[in-house]
């Protein structure tokens, strides 16, 4: 069965460094979400990419974050410099055109900043 | 401003009780609205959502527009329900998901 994959699944850094974290979503799926959940909260989403567009970008603090999606398959999200207060656990998850409200998500990337 | 409170962050019963999780939203328009799960050790997936109107594993819920609530219940728990619960929403039309801080049930034997 098709899932979406995220790694590292476990990064931990000092603080100013710079991490990155990668998914591969769902093949064939058009929208790819990167949410970041800290821990006690619910899911709040960072970015969201149709194809290799950006739909929605408005909680993404861009003077430290960054997401790509460059070929519209795959993307990356970095962080630089990393903050003692971006510790989450950051989701990857995709989903089919037309089929909305159903995201597929990943295992999780847990940043640890230190 | 668009929001969704779950009012409980843990839920406790024993088997074969009724349950019951809780969840209001707040937003202009007519959202749509889901319930995602999270087992132990596995990624979150989405149990139902309204629009469906179905039972899933058991489990129901009914929007209720005036009381903007979308509580999630189940006659008789089991203990393989033992999970964190989110409650989400979306505007019509946009798959931009807004999701609660969670209820994590537990069932005990």
């Amino acid at each position: 069965e098709a899932e979406v994959a995220q790694s590292p699944r476990y990064k931990i850094t000092e603080k100013s460094q710079a991490v990155a974290f990668w998914c591969d979503p769902i093949s064939g799926h058009a929208t790819l979400y990167w949410y970041r959940q800290i821990l006690g909260q619910g899911p709040e989403l960072l970015v969201q990419f149709q194809d290799e567009s950006v739909v929605d970008d408005s909680q993404l603090p861009k003077d430290r974050f960054s997401a790509e999606r460059l070929k519209g398959v795959d993307s990356t999200l970095k962080i630089q410099p990393a903050e003692l207060g971006d510790s989450a656990m950051y989701l990857c998850a995709s989903n089919n055109q037309g089929n909305t409200g159903e995201l597929f998500f990943g295992e999780g990337s847990r940043l640890t900043v230190l | 401003a668009q929001r969704v409170t779950q009012p409980e962050k843990l839920l406790s019963v024993f088997k074969g009780a009724p349950v019951e999780l809780k969840c209001n939203y707040s937003y202009s328009g007519s959202p749509e609205l889901f319930w995602y799960v999270q087992y132990s050790r596995q990624r979150l997936q989405l149990l139902l959502r309204h629009i469906s109107r179905e039972s899933i594993k058991g489990f129901t819920a009914d929007l209720n527009k005036g009381e903007t609530s979308f509580h999630l219940k189940k006659p008789f728990a089991q203990e393989e329900d033992s999970a964190m619960y989110y409650c989400a929403l979306s505007g019509i039309g946009t798959d931009k998901l807004i999701f609660g801080t969670g209820t994590r049930l537990q069932v005990f034997p």
